[in-house]
């Protein structure tokens, strides 16, 4: 059965400070990867897509480390908005049958 | 902007009734999703589709059927619908990339209780 596994959280992290959590998949054939971000009781929203090693888009880096099998999201500068649940997913081939969700990282940012 | 809509945002059943689901987007995607979310399991993915009248069966299609008659618009039905079938319904748009993958774009979901 293929995994993707994340660390529930909560996160609790000053506003301004950097923050990063993993994703760990357990499909080596993993093709492309994907995190989205869920307001409670909200639908998820795209956030950052990685097909190489990596995207960056403003504060937000993800890497990916394939030897390893996990990637990772870093949040810069982080402000009170970006508290939100984190959901990794992992495609691994196929049809949509091939994506996994993770079950996604709890982040809160204190004033 | 892509926009997925979703029939209802909250909907109360009875147990044995059968339920319409219904999802509409605007962006000529070819692929369409339907998952279901509850706590502490995850998005778990029900049925897609990736053209007009094709569907496949995703991890939990027992239960549930679908239909894909425009290719804007994909319903999930519930044939008789049971209290296990109490969670939020969110429905997916995407196009497919060469890349591989598909980046997904959510409708607001709907929230079914079975009484």
């Amino acid at each position: 059965r293929k995994e993707v596994e994340q660390d529930p959280g909560p996160f609790n992290v000053p506003e301004g400070a950097t923050v990063a959590f993993n994703c760990t998949y357990s499909n080596s054939a993993s093709q492309s990867f994907f995190w989205y971000r869920q307001d409670c009781r909200k639908e998820p929203k795209l956030l950052m897509s990685v097909y190489s090693s990596g995207n960056e888009d403003g504060r937000f880096t993800a890497q990916l480390n394939r030897a390893s099998q996990y990637i990772s999201l870093l949040i810069r500068d982080s402000k009170l908005s970006d508290s939100a649940t984190y959901l990794c997913v992992v495609f691994s081939g196929g049809g949509a049958d091939g994506l996994t969700f993770g079950k996604g990282t709890h982040l809160i940012i204190q004033p | 902007d892509v926009k997925v809509t979703q029939s209802s945002r909250y909907l109360v059943k009875r147990t044995g009734e059968k339920v319409f689901l219904e999802c509409v987007q605007d962006m000529d995607h070819e692929n369409m999703f339907w998952y279901r979310q509850d706590p502490g399991l995850g998005l778990r993915l029900i049925y897609f589709s990736y053209d007009v009248k094709m569907k496949e069966k995703g991890d939990i299609p027992e239960g549930y059927s679908v239909s894909r008659e425009k290719k804007e618009r994909f319903s999930l039905i519930l044939e008789s619908a049971s209290t296990n079938q109490t969670s939020m319904y969110l429905c997916a748009s995407s196009l497919t990339r060469l890349a591989g993958g598909y980046e997904q774009y959510f409708g607001p979901g709907t929230r079914l209780t079975v009484t």
